[in-house]
């Protein structure tokens, strides 16, 4: 099970671009990284998902270096409301939910 | 739609009381877990299911029992509660047909006190 490493927190003024970089050493091949928004009282929601360069959606862009060891979580112009715990995940959902395992997350708080 | 939709929301036990959490998913998934999130921690997984009929321990499984009657319901039994399992309960859900690796969905939670 391949474990990650995230900074416990990070402050950030609104309007600015955060980067949350996720170390993951151990990462096995089939292995995918997804990103994971929590706010105070509220179950986790999916944010973006990815397995190697980078994916953009909506909410956020994810970019996954060639040996895949790290990668970022990049959320642009952030505004009062993105403050919440991110957690990031490296696994494989195929092949059992024990690889849903969430560590401590890091804690983005937005100031005006 | 309504998702994954847990019960219920909130609870106060008394130490040695028994009780049993619902979650309901309505989207067909084969995967379900129960986790529990102390204060200012990481969710941390209690027991999952692969699929109607199958039970798995996860991380933290002591205390708790889980069954799976029916693919849409994910129970969560606690036979005698302590004070340490006071938490807020999480239950997921997610899908796994077509090889795909997917997202999970979370229930709102449910905020379990035992004094």
């Amino acid at each position: 099970l391949a474990k990650t490493t995230q900074p416990i927190s990070m402050d950030s003024y609104e309007g600015q671009e955060v980067n949350i970089t996720c170390s993951h050493n151990n990462i096995a091949t089939n292995d995918y990284i997804t990103w994971y928004q929590q706010f105070p009282s509220q179950g986790p929601r999916f944010i973006i998902q990815g397995y190697k360069t980078k994916v953009t959606n909506e909410v956020a862009s994810l970019f996954i270096p060639a040996d895949r060891k790290s990668s970022t979580l990049s959320l642009p112009r952030v505004s009062l409301s993105d403050t919440a715990v991110y957690y990031c995940l490296v696994g494989d959902l195929r092949t059992g939910a024990n690889n849903l395992f969430f560590g401590t997350g890091t804690r983005l708080t937005v100031i005006p | 739609n309504a998702g994954v939709t847990q019960t219920p929301k909130f609870r106060v036990l008394k130490t040695g009381q028994s009780m049993t959490l619902l979650c309901a998913q309505d989207m067909n998934h084969e995967y379900m877990y129960w986790y529990r999130q102390d204060p200012g921690m990481g969710l941390r997984l209690i027991h999952y299911s692969v699929g109607e009929g199958t039970t798995a321990k996860g991380e933290v499984p002591d205390g708790y029992n889980v069954s799976r009657l029916k693919k849409q319901n994910f129970l969560l039994g606690l036979e005698s509660a302590a004070p340490s399992q006071t938490s807020v309960y999480f239950c997921a859900s997610s899908s796994h047909r077509d090889n795909q690796n997917t997202e999970a969905f979370f229930g709102q939670g449910t905020r379990l006190t035992v004094v």
